[in-house]
């Protein structure tokens, strides 16, 4: 597609329930990201996707949160037995990826998660 | 540890000024620096990209500046605009981790008409 596509764009659920988000890369990006924003913060890493790699996992809050990429395209990020301190807008970039230093990072619209 | 402050946190200035927004970070080593606008609702959108290898790169009004001896960068927006209104934020990618990119908390701008 022309960009980062997210679904859905909001979700409201229940405390306790799991939530699946999707991400949709750029065609091409190899390199995939996923951030969270919550209200009136900044970006957290969360996790980042690269070809075949293994993927960095280390800014995962917990171990309720898990992310896979499938055919090295689209990702989706699990977050089980959701808690309100979940509630935030979720974000997936990508960019061409390896570690070459001109590649710009393209961002999704995100997924606004609601915690009730 | 790459930490990434962005000063002030918010920025309220007449149409038509000169404006100067700015990023620091603690570890000079990175791979390059990226500053982003963000629309109240919206994703990020990237603006200029600045290489570590480079000092400046340009945009239309927008210009970036990148000192990384000194930890710092700079966007400048000339004869800013009520449509320039939004938060700006920087990220850095580090040297030691291509994966991490580590963003700064922002600046909200309000452009007065």
């Amino acid at each position: 597609g022309a960009g980062v596509s997210q679904s859905p764009s909001n979700k409201v659920t229940e405390k306790g329930k799991d939530v699946e988000l999707r991400c949709d890369p750029i065609s091409g990006h190899t390199a995939l990201y996923w951030y969270r924003q919550s209200l009136g913060q900044g970006l957290e890493f969360l996790i980042y996707f690269q070809g075949n790699s293994a993927p960095d996992k280390s800014g995962l809050p917990s171990d309720r949160f898990s992310a896979e990429r499938t055919g090295g395209s689209v990702s989706t990020l699990t977050i089980q037995r959701t808690q309100q301190e979940d509630s935030a807008v979720y974000l997936c970039a990508s960019s061409f990826g390896g570690r070459v230093s001109g590649n710009t990072i393209y961002f999704g619209e995100g997924s606004w998660l609601t915690v009730v | 540890k790459q930490e990434v402050t962005q000063i002030p946190a918010a920025l309220s200035v007449p149409e038509g000024e000169n404006l100067v927004l700015n990023c620091s970070f603690t570890d000079s080593a990175i791979y390059n620096l990226q500053w982003f606008r963000q629309d109240p609702g919206k994703g990020l959108t990237s603006l200029l990209l600045i290489q570590s290898s480079q000092r400046e790169q340009t945009s239309g009004r927008l210009n970036a500046s990148l000192d990384k001896s000194s930890g710092r960068s700079t966007l400048y927006i000339a004869a800013s605009q009520p449509g320039d209104s939004a938060t700006y934020l920087c990220a850095v990618r580090r040297a030691s981790s291509a994966s991490k990119i580590i963003f700064g908390s922002g600046t909200r701008l309000s452009i007065r008409p």
